[in-house]
């Protein structure tokens, strides 16, 4: 099973809402990402956890935080979003930072629409 | 930080054999080259993944020269359902958590399959 659960699939709100997105995987895997996406572009790393703990935040502003309650679980929470958050958030993950295995494994992605 | 290029386009007919190459100038020592492919509206898919000389799996072979400063992936007879973006994946996984970015995503190349 190399799946990545990304949920919700499609999401709109508002600049004065707080929503979360989810994204869990069943694989063992040590590590977890956050990227986001804007249409014909590639994907921009926005956060790493390594072993449950943040390990790379890439300068992401504070309106978005990162969440991981247990090994299988990453949560990214929004609040006050802008309209160019609106984008595809990808969620992966990877066996770990100290094995040879280097293969992320991504989610289907949340297509986020802020209005 | 290995700056990725690739071809923003390629176009190809069924059956063809097809091959997409990636320019990683400053690809460091320990960086592994990722080939990923994406269809719209979902996330990169793993496609084979390689350090120097040549990989091959199922579907695709991967060519490293070697300085390693380029790659070349080659998707052997290609079909309707290979049209879709597909990116390089330069880095390694072990620097996360060092500081420095470690995972870096060329522009993409889109390619068109025709019948």
């Amino acid at each position: 099973d190399t799946e990545v659960t990304q949920t919700p699939k499609h999401l709109v709100m508002g600049m004065t809402n707080k929503k979360s997105l989810k994204c869990e995987q069943h694989m063992g895997h040590r590590a977890m990402y956050w990227y986001k996406q804007k249409a014909k572009k590639p994907p921009e790393l926005m956060f790493v956890y390594s072993y449950e703990k943040l390990s790379i935040n890439e300068s992401v502003p504070s309106r978005f935080s990162p969440e991981c309650p247990n090994s299988s679980l990453l949560n990214l929470h929004l609040h006050a979003l802008q309209p160019e958050d609106s984008a595809l958030y990808l969620c992966a993950s990877s066996q770990g930072a100290a094995g040879e295995e280097n293969i992320q494994y991504f989610g289907a992605g949340t297509r986020l629409s802020v209005l | 930080l290995a700056k990725t290029t690739q071809p923003i386009s390629m176009d190809s007919y069924e059956g063809q054999e097809v091959n997409i190459t990636c320019s990683h100038n400053n690809i460091a020592t320990n960086d592994y080259i990722t080939w990923y492919q994406q269809f719209p509206s979902q996330g990169p898919r793993f496609i084979i993944q390689g350090y120097k000389t040549k990989v091959t799996n199922e579907v695709a072979s991967l060519f490293i020269p070697a300085d390693r400063k380029s790659s070349t992936l080659s998707l052997p007879r290609v079909s309707l359902s290979d049209t879709a973006v597909y990116y390089c994946l330069v880095g390694d996984i072990r620097k996360l958590g060092t500081g420095r970015r470690a995972l870096t995503f060329g522009s993409g190349t889109r390619l068109q399959v025709q019948p």
